[in-house]
């Protein structure tokens, strides 16, 4: 029973260039959440999404971020036109349900870096 | 708004001894969870207990017990009988009753195990 795959681990990026981030749930799991964590600080969440639907993307920035959850398939985190300042770790989490006492599943981040 | 206030960036624990991690909250919800999580130098983050506000007894789960003090609103982690393992960074955080995509997490402790 594999927990919440990550791919890429590492992503290095130049400035400008798209950033392409993905995340399959655990099997069973039909809630995802994308958290963003800067070095030093905790979790910030960004978005949380329900297949082939955004349920709350209050914490994701309007502009060059976008997130989908489709049928078929993982969990994409697109940043496009990528700056220095999305240089974080992006931390993808899944759970059965949605609801106070449902605790997160995490998989083990993608480490974006822009040159 | 909710948040989550850890004051302790840093600590040093000797091995085998029991180790307290601070954790205060404000939310202006009734009902509501508290969580810890441990992240490793490897950077996955980890599921370690659960709270509920309206749960009478403290949360224990193996060598993890929460202190829950709900006038006081707070919820520190104890640690008993501390291993070398135990060194990560550890996150505080909570969610209001509606959703967990609302998790708000705080600063983080940086624990060192000494042998």
């Amino acid at each position: 029973n594999a927990g919440v795959m990550q791919n890429p681990r590492h992503l290095v990026r130049r400035r400008g260039q798209e950033a392409r981030l993905r995340c399959s749930p655990m099997k069973g799991h039909s809630h995802v959440y994308w958290y963003r964590q800067l070095p030093e600080e905790g979790l910030k969440f960004m978005v949380y999404l329900q297949k082939e639907n955004i349920i709350d993307e209050s914490g994701m920035p309007k502009e060059r971020f976008s997130a989908e959850f489709p049928k078929e398939g993982p969990s994409i985190l697109r940043i496009q036109q990528v700056v220095r300042g999305d240089s974080a770790a992006y931390f993808c989490a899944s759970s059965p349900r949605d609801g106070t006492n449902e605790k997160l599943f995490f998989g083990s981040g993608t480490q974006l870096s822009v040159l | 708004a909710q948040k989550i206030t850890q004051t302790q960036p840093g600590m040093f624990v000797q091995e085998k001894e029991a180790v307290t991690l601070d954790c205060t909250y404000d939310t202006s919800d009734q009902s509501y969870g508290l969580f810890w999580y441990k992240q490793p130098s490897s950077g996955e983050m980890i599921f370690l207990i659960y709270q509920g506000s309206y749960d009478e007894q403290n949360a224990t789960e193996g060598r993890y017990s929460l202190n829950f003090q709900k006038a006081r609103k707070s919820a520190n982690l104890v640690i008993s009988a501390s291993q070398l393992g135990d060194s990560a960074m550890y996150f505080c955080a909570t969610t209001p009753y509606s959703s967990a995509s609302k998790i708000i997490f705080g600063s983080g402790t940086r624990l060192s195990i000494r042998p």
